[in-house]
């Protein structure tokens, strides 16, 4: 149990363009998804909490207008990269908790989506 | 500022051999730690988690966790070559109404054949 999806996987995009990235909890209702990115050889930097029919909570220094966050049901959250750049170019994952407050709560993770902008 | 630390490496040892993987956090108030496997170009996985002062055992995992020295670190018994991957600490606090997790950079691990 605790399968986590993305789509797409791999995205190649020209510059200004809105890309959008579909996570989906394929067997279990997550009431929170977490966003966050990868750059090479880096860690994961979380960008936005989002929990199912609220707004997203998006980290210090992340632009919630260039990535929109909608997380509609209990297994689904999107997020669109808009008017994206090269320097948007990074591995996006995404993660799924069954909980909110539980302290043993764990993320499962997507398989991840590289986005490349050219 | 949340911060964990790891050393990034590479680590290397030899098949059948233990790999030691440390990890230090400066959030006193943290309360639970995770371990995650991430390959080269893939998501991370899970391998354990621990709240507990003292070992936890999974298999060829032990975790152990000293809140003490804000200190987690995980053995891996028996390394095998398909262990190579970057290991990933990741400690829980409390950011408002959700949980948060905050990554390491990761520690890189090479088992030699």
């Amino acid at each position: 149990g605790a399968v986590v999806s993305q789509h797409p996987s791999w995205v190649i995009c020209k510059s200004g363009t809105s890309v959008k990235i579909e996570c989906r909890s394929l067997d279990f209702q997550a009431t929170t998804m977490f966003w966050y990115r990868q750059f090479p050889k880096q860690s994961l930097m979380l960008m936005a909490t989002s929990n199912e029919g609220s707004k997203a909570t998006y980290e210090q220094g992340v632009e919630k207008d260039k990535f929109l966050i909608n997380h509609a049901s209990l297994t689904l959250s999107t997020l669109t990269v808009t008017s994206a750049h090269p320097e948007d170019s990074s591995f996006y994952i995404c993660s799924a908790a069954k909980g909110r407050t539980l302290i043993q709560e764990t993320q499962y993770f997507g398989p991840g989506t590289r986005l490349l902008v050219l | 500022q949340k911060e964990v630390e790891q050393n990034s490496g590479p680590l290397s040892v030899p098949e059948g051999a233990i790999a030691s993987l440390n990890c230090t956090y400066s959030d006193r108030g943290s309360q639970s730690f995770f371990w995650y496997r991430q390959y080269s170009g893939k998501s991370p996985e899970l391998i354990m988690f621990i709240y507990s002062n003292g070992d936890k055992e999974d298999g060829r995992f032990t975790a152990q966790l000293n809140k003490a020295s804000q200190y987690v670190s995980l053995l891996i018994r028996d390394s095998q070559p398909s262990d190579s991957a970057t290991y990933l600490c990741a400690v829980n606090y409390s950011g408002g109404s959700n949980y948060k997790l905050t990554f390491g950079k990761g520690t890189l691990l090479t088992v030699n054949p």
